[in-house]
């Protein structure tokens, strides 16, 4: 089955720095990938998605990449504010299957 | 706002007991998922209904059961409980429209329920 990894597992940046968080999955077949930001006390809630059709997809100061050769997606937060801070989960899913979630990072935006 | 309502939002018990947590999908969505999230950990999960039937399992003990009610509302049951099953669980829904469940679509979660166990 399906396995995501997700590093780093903590991350420390100052404000306006960037943030980037990859992930890795096994699944070949796997065509969908979002991102979720689960803030304090909050249910995670979707900021961007990547279908395996596009390399590169880019909402404001949020971005995601995806290699299909490598198997590998990544989150890029750029100009990082105080509300960034939060835990950023990836996830992979094929079609009719499934998500399956990386173990989550821990994004810290320092003042 | 999700649009996915889980009561109570937080519950404390004893070891031994059981209890129920209910999860109410967006308005439409046939798909419901329920994950465990224990403490500085990911969403490991558990069941998932579609339309009134189980369609997929994931590491739920036995000492958990699920249910879809046919007004698409599900409910959780937690038994005999441990300390360690201390923790939030989140519903979350998917499937608006969609004649079978496929999971293409976006998972939308609820605000969970904390359950911690003494």
């Amino acid at each position: 089955g399906e396995n995501v990894e997700q590093h780093p597992s903590t991350l420390s940046v100052q404000e306006g720095d960037s943030a980037v968080i990859k992930c890795t999955y096994s699944d070949s077949a796997s065509n969908y990938f979002p991102w979720y930001k689960q803030e304090l006390g909050k249910g995670p809630q979707l900021i961007i998605d990547i279908r395996s059709n596009v390399g590169e997809k880019k909402d404001q100061r949020i971005a995601v990449t995806l290699n299909k050769t490598a198997k590998h997606f990544s989150l890029h937060i750029t100009e990082t504010q105080p509300e960034d801070s939060a835990v950023y989960f990836c996830a992979a899913r094929a079609y009719g299957q499934n998500f399956v979630f990386g173990p989550g990072t821990r994004l810290s935006v320092l003042p | 706002d999700s649009g996915v309502t889980q009561t109570p939002k937080h519950l404390i018990t004893a070891t031994g007991q059981r209890v129920t947590l209910r999860c109410s999908p967006r308005s439409g969505d046939l798909s419901v998922y329920w994950y465990q999230q224990s403490l500085d950990q990911g969403l490991q999960f558990l069941i998932q209904y579609y339309n009134g039937e189980e369609r997929a399992k994931g590491n739920i003990l036995e000492r958990f059961s699920a249910q879809q009610f046919p007004d698409l509302h599900s409910e959780l049951n937690l038994s005999s409980l441990e300390l360690g099953d201390s923790a939030l669980y989140f519903c979350a829904s998917t499937g608006r429209g969609l004649a079978q469940p496929l999971n293409t679509g976006e998972l939308f979660f609820g605000e969970g329920s904390r359950l911690t166990v003494l």
